[in-house]
């Protein structure tokens, strides 16, 4: 089955610096990967996403991108800010069909210090 | 749209107990699934269904742990009897078919187990 790797398990940034946090999946099958924001006592919810048909997707500070190839996606978080502190979840899956569940990976903490 | 509804927000309770998790998913949504959340195992994914059926409970950690889904608006997660190991932030989670969605999470449940 599927397995994600998420790296690094924390992040310590200053703020105004970019943020990078990188996912590795196995099933060369899967084709949908969002990423999800979680703040101490919330819950996870869903920051941006990407499906295998696009290279790059961007939504103001925030960009993913994916490389089929390599099967790994990365989170680009840019001027980072003290409340983009939280932890963030990588995630993969065979979009439609039978399957309907995603494979997350660990959690990155990001740090941002003001 | 309410978003995923959960009850209660905290239970505590002690060794030996019952205890019964609640979950509404969004109207329309067809997945439902039950995620247990720790520090040291992270986002685990318990059981999901699809149309009320229970498609892969693999993640369900022992016959202690039941889940079920009578109608399209309702499931529930048991624990019989709870152990101290048990406390956790239980989430539930929901979402459609339709190929363009992600799962969106509910507020989750704080279990302690004394």
């Amino acid at each position: 089955g599927e397995n994600v790797e998420q790296h690094p398990s924390t992040l310590s940034v200053q703020e105004g610096d970019s943020a990078v946090i990188k996912c590795t999946y196995s099933d060369s099958a899967s084709n949908y990967f969002p990423w999800y924001k979680q703040e101490l006592g919330k819950r996870p919810q869903l920051i941006i996403d990407i499906r295998s048909n696009v290279g790059e997707k961007k939504d103001q500070r925030i960009a993913v991108t994916l490389n089929k190839t390599a099967k790994h996606f990365s989170l680009h978080i840019t001027e980072t800010q003290p409340e983009d502190s939280a932890v963030y979840f990588c995630a993969a899956s065979i979009d439609g069909g039978s399957q309907g569940n995603l494979i997350f990976g660990k959690g990155t903490k990001l740090s941002v210090k003001p | 749209d309410a978003g995923v509804i959960q009850s209660p927000r905290h239970e505590v309770t002690e060794m030996g107990q019952e205890v019964t998790l609640r979950c509404k998913p969004i109207s329309g949504h067809d997945y439902l699934f039950w995620y247990r959340q720790t520090m040291m195992r992270g986002l685990e994914l318990l059981i999901y269904f699809n149309n009320n059926v229970p498609i892969d409970d693999s993640g369900m950690p022992e016959d202690r742990f039941s889940a079920k889904m009578p109608n399209a608006s309702f499931s529930t997660l048991k624990i019989q009897p709870s152990e101290p190991r048990d406390s956790a932030v239980y989430f539930c989670a929901s979402r459609r078919t339709v190929s363009t969605d992600t799962q969106y999470f509910g507020p989750g449940t704080r279990l302690t187990v004394l």
